[in-house]
């Protein structure tokens, strides 16, 4: 079944520092993939998303690539700031159903 | 900018008792979905929900959970006899459509307590 694999957290990272989080997927047929973030005390929002291979999602600094052949959606962004401080899910998109399948989660935290 | 909107922000209810979940999606999405976060834990889907009927669940949704769409805007969780383990926080999701490209629209969660 389609399943989604993210890099372990917690990432403490000082800021300014150059941030990648992993992700990797499983999945039949041609999905869509997300980045949603999580800040704290409030619901899911999304960051990112790709629809289709070699496609690079972008929003606030964040970029991930759609790479087909390694089947990943690596999460990556330049110089991050205290505010990014977060937890972040990679999911993608059933293609059948349409529902989201999520991975669980890598915690940033973001030190001044 | 619509927004998908849940209540109550937090419940706490004792072991046993009937809990009703509220969400109001995003008024021209068409598909509902409810997903469950044990604390610490990875977002798993629940539900989803198109013309009035269920279209998929999982197998967390068991017989004591329900939902229902009972007057066009509103859309509920109801989990008829809660356990501890329902301890988590709910979130509710609708999309405008059923392509794999529509986002989906999460609420900020109700957060459930069992004692």
């Amino acid at each position: 079944g389609n399943s989604v694999t993210q890099m372990e957290g917690p990432v403490t990272l000082s800021e300014e520092a150059f941030l990648t989080i992993n992700c990797t997927y499983t999945a039949t047929g041609y999905p869509s993939l997300f980045w949603y973030v999580q800040y704290p005390g409030e619901g899911l929002q999304l960051l990112l998303k790709a629809t289709k291979a070699d496609d690079k999602g972008s929003n606030k600094g964040f970029e991930a690539t759609y790479r087909k052949e390694t089947t990943s959606f690596h999460l990556e962004k330049g110089s991050v700031q205290v505010s990014d401080s977060a937890v972040y899910f990679c999911a993608l998109s059933d293609s059948d159903t349409g529902k989201l399948i999520f991975g669980q989660g890598t915690t940033l935290q973001v030190k001044p | 900018e619509p927004e998908v909107t849940q209540t109550p922000s937090h419940q706490v209810t004792q072991m046993g008792q009937e809990v009703i979940l509220r969400c109001v999606p995003i008024s021209n999405h068409l598909y509902f979905y409810w997903y469950r976060q044990i604390l610490g834990q990875k977002v798993e889907f629940l539900v989803s929900f198109y013309n009035n009927e269920i279209s998929e669940k999982s197998e967390i949704f068991d017989d004591q959970f329900s939902v229902e769409r009972p007057d066009g805007s509103n859309f509920t969780l109801k989990i008829r006899s809660t356990k501890l383990e329902d301890s988590a926080m709910y979130f509710c999701a609708s999309r405008v459509a059923h392509i794999d490209t529509g986002e989906l629209f999460f609420g900020e969660g109700s957060r459930l307590t069992v004692l």
